[in-house]
């Protein structure tokens, strides 16, 4: 299977401690995108790489969120300090650059639960 | 402020018959629109999608409609089927260089056979 894959799929965590997930983009796209998503609600971005450069950043994203793609392949995204507000699913999404429609390819999500 | 709104959550059809679900927008700068569908459990599923220059798109059973003007658009499923049970996304792409989509909130969608 060559989509986009994200890992784990589902973490439960007390509040105030780490978490971070993963994500594997499909391999010719040099775009990322990370988004959460809360129940009821459709995706929200949450930030974007072309290749290994984070180039945007939502207001969503507090200081408390860090995300990296090192080498411009798989992206990690690192929560510290979770508080309850976190509790979502996090969608990690790849695509090409091109000059016309930006269809993204998102992967399953990591569901997070902040207790 | 929501930039994309779905302002049905629900919508019932009878398999066979048409499923219109609509999406309404405010960002005049929006330039490509998309619809994707997702199952519980899974990421969202890209569909179809269209350009803003054009008014209408169709792949398969389903086709998609842009009023500029009103700044409204609807995705049509003909025949629908039981398979199309799911909820129904509408996104939007802007011309900034991250164009990362802004989503509408959803609508379920149930076929009954």
């Amino acid at each position: 299977d060559t989509g986009v894959s994200q890992d784990p799929r589902h973490k439960i965590t007390k509040r105030g401690q780490n978490v971070t997930f993963r994500c594997d983009p499909i391999s010719e796209h040099n775009r990322l995108y990370w988004y959460r998503q809360t129940l009821g609600q459709g995706p929200e971005f949450l930030t974007y790489f072309q290749n290994e450069a984070q180039l945007e950043k939502s207001r969503l994203l507090s200081d408390r969120f860090s995300a990296e793609r090192p080498k411009g392949s798989f992206s990690t995204l690192e929560i510290q300090r979770t508080e309850q507000g976190d509790s979502a699913m996090y969608l990690c999404a790849s695509s090409r650059t091109s000059g016309g429609i930006n269809e993204q390819f998102f992967g399953p999500g990591t569901r997070l639960t902040v207790l | 402020d929501q930039q994309v709104k779905q302002n049905s959550p629900s919508l019932s059809v009878q398999e066979g018959r048409i499923s219109i679900l609509n999406c309404d927008y405010t960002n005049s700068m929006f330039d490509y629109f998309l619809w994707y569908k997702k199952y519980p459990a899974e990421g969202p599923t890209f569909l179809i999608s269209i350009s803003s220059i054009k008014d209408k798109n169709e792949d398969g059973r389903f086709t998609v409609f842009l009023n500029k003007s009103a700044k409204h658009l609807s995705l049509h499923i003909v025949p629908s089927q039981p398979g199309d049970s799911a909820v129904y996304f509408c996104a939007a792409s802007g011309s900034g260089s991250a164009r990362q989509l802004t989503f509408g909130s959803g609508t379920q969608l149930t076929v009954l056979p």
